[in-house]
């Protein structure tokens, strides 16, 4: 059972546009979402979370929106750079666990 | 800027031979844990240690793989006899604590079973 999906496999942009980044979760007790971003031989780094009681977060050119009701949280990326390509992993939590459920991630690919 | 620390980078081996990683987590942090990211799909736990206990193994495949973190510190995760699915990145994370959800990865150990 996957608990966290993220639907697109990859998603391909232009440099200076909008990057959006889906990702769908079922378990309603989740509380907290984390993007990370993973570069090719590399662990994933962290990037940006938001916690359940909040519906968007935003640090700099990133932006996490949460929509509990649909169990949807999607990230953007604006504007979108070369250096974003990468892979990213949507992941949810119970924050009293400390355990992350990561999605299939998504491979963007930002073109000059 | 502190980091965690893993060892060996790459590993082929060929299947029924032992294995073993090690990881180093961030000075400090509490909780570590083990991921195995199989290409194409995210990470997924395998065990997660709060300092020398294991707080979560539901997922590990206790009939070949075993973790152990006997001083709270450093750990070590073996796989004996490895299977050709075993292939993956085994990717180990640490926190400061169990509710900020924010792990700190190590770059990882590609393994690869022929």
């Amino acid at each position: 059972d996957q608990q966290v999906k993220q639907n697109s496999p990859s998603l391909s942009v232009q440099e200076g546009r909008i990057s959006i980044l889906n990702c769908d979760y079922t378990n309603s007790m989740f509380d907290y979402f984390l993007w990370y971003k993973k570069y090719p031989a590399e662990g994933p780094t962290f990037l940006i979370s938001i916690s359940s009681i909040k519906d968007k977060n935003e640090d700099g050119r990133f932006t996490v929106f949460l929509n509990k009701s649909a169990k949807h949280l999607s990230l953007h990326i604006v504007p979108s750079q070369p250096g974003d390509s990468a892979v990213y992993f949507c992941a949810a939590s119970l924050s009293n666990t400390g355990k992350l459920i990561f999605g299939q991630g998504t491979t963007l690919q930002v073109k000059p | 800027e502190a980091e965690v620390a893993q060892s060996p980078r790459y590993k082929i081996t060929e299947k029924s031979q032992a294995v073993a990683f090690w990881c180093d987590p961030i000075s400090g942090h509490a909780t570590l844990y083990w991921y195995r990211q199989i290409l194409g799909q995210g990470p997924e736990l395998l065990v997660q240690f709060q300092d020398e206990s294991v707080v979560d193994d539901s997922q590990l495949p206790k009939d070949r793989f075993s973790a152990e973190r006997l001083k709270g510190v450093d750990s070590t995760l073996k796989i004996q006899p490895a299977e050709l699915g075993d292939s993956a990145m085994y990717l180990c994370a640490s926190s400061a604590g169990a509710n900020t959800g924010e792990l700190f990865f190590g770059e990882g150990s590609r393994l690869t079973v022929l």
